[in-house]
């Protein structure tokens, strides 16, 4: 059964550390999603890939995230250095263009606490 | 104004209500709808797409009224597996990114 593998999925870090969040898209789709979660403001993109290559991270704030595709079965998401206001659940999500079905496949997510 | 937007909720039903819900989408080109469930604690998971005809599957209804630019969904004879926030999903144009609306929750209680 195919699925988005997210690592890790529990991350507890304080305040100035690097964090990185790893994701493994399902085979076969060529897009792949970051999302960030919390109450107050739902989900929000960060980033988003289309065969790899960054189409869209205006979502995402440049000065202390970074998110990269270095394969087709791996996609980051680092935050350096991280802020007490980074913790949230992120989520990556992967689909295809191909045939437009519009489906997202997420992952179970990445919940961060910055302390 | 906001791309997507729907009433956070909670809406609280009792089992075996019946209970609907709205999304208003503000850009008219938009292509695609659909719903999606989250459950507690967990990811969103596509619960069904939105067809210009209306579609239906089970005891959840979609419609699309693109004159006024929303999507509603329909859930009939409410279980409590229902509790869950149900979210809005709209797709624009060619960019194949889906704009998420911040979600609905439904309570159902015995």
């Amino acid at each position: 059964d195919a699925r988005v593998t997210q690592t890790p999925r529990h991350k507890v870090t304080e305040m100035g550390q690097e964090v990185t969040m790893r994701c493994q898209p399902i085979l076969g789709h060529n897009t792949v999603f970051w999302y960030r979660q919390t109450m107050m403001q739902g989900l929000e993109l960060l980033a988003y890939f289309r065969n790899r290559a960054p189409l869209d991270d205006s979502g995402m704030p440049k000065d202390r995230f970074s998110a990269e595709m270095p394969d087709a079965t791996l996609a980051t998401l680092k935050i350096q250095p991280s802020e007490p206001r980074d913790s949230a659940v992120y989520f990556c999500a992967s689909g295809r263009t191909s045939g437009n079905t519009g489906e997202l496949f997420f992952g179970e997510g990445s919940r961060l606490t910055v302390l | 104004r906001k791309e997507v937007e729907q009433d956070p909720g909670p809406f609280n039903v009792p089992e075996g209500a019946t209970v609907a819900f709205n999304c208003t989408y503000s850009n008219s080109a938009s292509q695609s709808f659909f719903w999606y469930r989250q459950d507690c604690r967990k990811e969103p998971k596509l619960l069904m797409s939105v067809y210009s005809s209306g579609n239906e599957d089970g005891r959840f209804t979609a419609q699309l009224n693109r004159a006024s630019q929303y999507i509603s969904l329909l859930i009939r004879d409410s279980k409590l597996s229902d509790s869950a926030t149900y979210l809005c999903v709209v797709l624009t144009g060619g960019s194949y990114i889906p704009t998420f609306g911040r979600g609905t929750s439904l309570i159902v209680h015995p």
